[in-house]
């Protein structure tokens, strides 16, 4: 089955820092997302990113499918950003699950 | 996109007994898909639920352990039977991907104490 790889696995940032998420997946896919979990366990759908570039306000994401990455972009970190930062892809919209990576954990110390 | 209510938000259960997860769309889907996330861990699939037939269910996980309805095309129910504490885990519900572009939505999510 498709692999999902993301790195790295865990970040500690200075409040204020910006940084940089990858995410690498192993074949061609339908669909490719970012997710945020809060410490409540919440999964907060982020970015739908397929192909190209998207922003929402610091955030901001890259896919370039044809070279099987995507890159999520946080700039002027907060506290608040903190939590588990998820990438996950599907091969057939709708009718087949999304596929995770593990994962990255990003610690925003004040 | 739609959205999914999930309860129980969270419980703590005795070992032994039974938990029944419900998750409801707040429009029709064909799948819904239900996973397991152990504490640190990332999100594996349980089971894929499609109306008006059986559950197909993921390596390692049986439908004796894990039983599934799906009666119609906006409500799913998971069942964690004969609860151990290796069982306490976030569990959660999924469907989507056929909304032109807002991709998969979950529910909120329950979190399972097994004490």
């Amino acid at each position: 089955g498709i692999q999902v790889e993301q790195s790295p696995p865990d970040l500690i940032l200075q409040e204020g820092a910006n940084s940089t998420l990858r995410c690498n997946f192993s074949d061609s896919v339908n669909n490719l997302q970012w997710f945020h979990q809060n410490p409540w366990g919440q999964l907060i759908n982020l970015f739908y990113i397929p192909s190209g570039t998207k922003q929402n306000g610091r955030l901001s994401a890259t896919t370039v499918a044809t070279e099987r990455y995507s890159l999520l972009y946080i700039s002027s970190s907060q506290t608040t950003d903190s939590g588990v930062y998820f990438c996950a892809v599907d091969l057939d919209s709708g009718n087949t699950p999304l596929v995770f990576g593990k994962g990255t954990r990003l610690s925003v110390i004040a | 996109s739609a959205v999914i209510s999930q309860k129980p938000s969270r419980d703590i259960c005795q070992r032994g007994t039974s938990l029944t997860i419900q998750c409801q769309v707040d429009s029709q889907v064909t799948m819904m898909f239900w996973y397991r996330q152990q504490p640190g861990q990332s999100l594996t699939l349980i089971a894929t639920a499609n109306q008006g037939s059986e559950a197909t269910y993921e390596s390692g996980f049986v439908i004796d352990k894990f039983p599934i309805s799906r009666p119609n095309l906006t409500f799913s129910t998971l069942t964690v039977s004969n609860m151990s504490p290796e069982d306490s885990s976030i569990y959660l519900c999924s469907a989507g991907g056929g909304w032109g572009g807002y991709g998969y939505t979950f529910g909120s999510g329950t979190r399972l104490t097994v004490v």
